[in-house]
C-alpha cells in the first residue's frame, strides 16, 4: 500500500516568514495530492491540491510543488499569519483512497 | 456546497457494548465514503472504504467484524464499533466524494465530517 512520510512534525515561524512542509510517497500509482489544514477538534479542510500532470500550483499565499520522479511534494506558505497556525496533513491518492502523512503542527509567532 | 455531517459528535459507552456512528452527505450524493480514525496529535488513518450497495473494503490490520460498515444509501454510511474496549477510544472521521462531479481538476476531493469522539470506559 501507499506510505506517506511528512516532515517536519513541528514548525515554528515568525509572522511574515515562509513555511515549507515536505512529503514523500511510495506508490507510483498515486496521481492526486491534497493538502489539508486541521484546527484542534475540527474537521480537516482542503487548502490546495495538485494532480500528477502538473508540477506546481499556486493559490494566493499557498503553493504546492510535485516531483513525480522523486516521489515528493511540498507545501509552501508565504507571508505567514497567526491564523495559519494549525496542523497540516499531506495525502497521496493512488485511486479512491487517501493516505495521509503524519502531520505538521505549524505555529506562527506574532 | 458539499456538507458532510456525523452523529453523534461525542459518545461515551461502557466496555463490551456497541456504538453506531452515522455519516451523512447533506447536499450531494456519495457512492463512496471513507472512515478514518485519528488518535490525539496523530494522523488520519484510513480504516475502510464504504461502497453504496456493496461490501466495505477494509485496510490491512482493521478488523471487519469489529468495525461494521453499512452504506445503505447514497447519502448515509454507518460505522458500528462492536464490543467496544477502551483501546477503541478515538476520534472517528468520515469523508465522502461526490457522484458525477466533473471539473478540470476536481472530482477527486473528499469532504470530511466533523468527527465523532468515542470514549469507552
Amino acid at each position: 500500500g501507499e506510505n506517506v512520510e511528512q516532515h517536519p512534525s513541528t514548525l515554528s515561524v515568525q509572522e511574515g516568514d515562509s513555511a515549507v512542509i515536505k512529503c514523500t510517497y511510495s506508490d507510483s500509482a498515486s496521481n492526486y495530492f491534497p493538502w489539508y489544514k486541521q484546527e484542534l477538534g475540527k474537521r480537516p479542510q482542503l487548502i490546495i491540491d495538485i494532480r500528477s500532470n502538473v508540477g506546481e500550483k499556486k493559490d494566493q499565499r499557498i503553493a504546492v510543488t510535485l516531483n513525480k520522479t522523486a516521489k515528493h511534494f511540498s507545501l509552501h506558505i508565504t507571508e505567514t499569519q497567526p491564523e495559519d497556525s494549525a496542523v497540516y496533513f499531506c495525502a497521496a491518492s493512488p485511486g479512491n483512497q487517501f493516505y495521509f502523512g503524519t502531520g505538521t503542527s505549524l505555529t506562527v509567532i506574532p | 456546497g458539499a456538507v458532510v455531517s456525523q452523529h453523534p459528535s461525542r459518545v461515551i459507552c461502557k466496555s463490551g457494548t456497541s456504538v453506531k456512528i452515522e455519516c451523512r452527505s447533506l447536499d450531494f450524493q456519495a457512492t463512496t465514503m471513507f472512515w478514518y480514525r485519528q488518535f490525539p496529535k496523530q494522523s488520519l488513518m484510513l480504516m475502510a472504504t464504504s461502497n453504496e450497495g456493496s461490501k466495505a473494503t477494509y485496510e490491512q490490520g482493521v478488523e471487519k467484524d469489529k468495525f461494521l460498515i453499512n452504506h445503505a444509501s447514497l447519502t448515509l454510511s454507518t460505522l458500528t464499533v462492536t464490543s467496544a474496549h477502551p483501546e477503541d477510544s478515538s476520534f472517528y472521521i468520515c469523508s465522502a466524494r461526490k457522484v458525477g462531479f466533473r471539473d478540470s481538476g476536481r472530482g477527486y476531493e473528499q469532504y470530511f465530517g466533523p468527527g465523532t469522539r468515542l470514549t469507552v470506559t
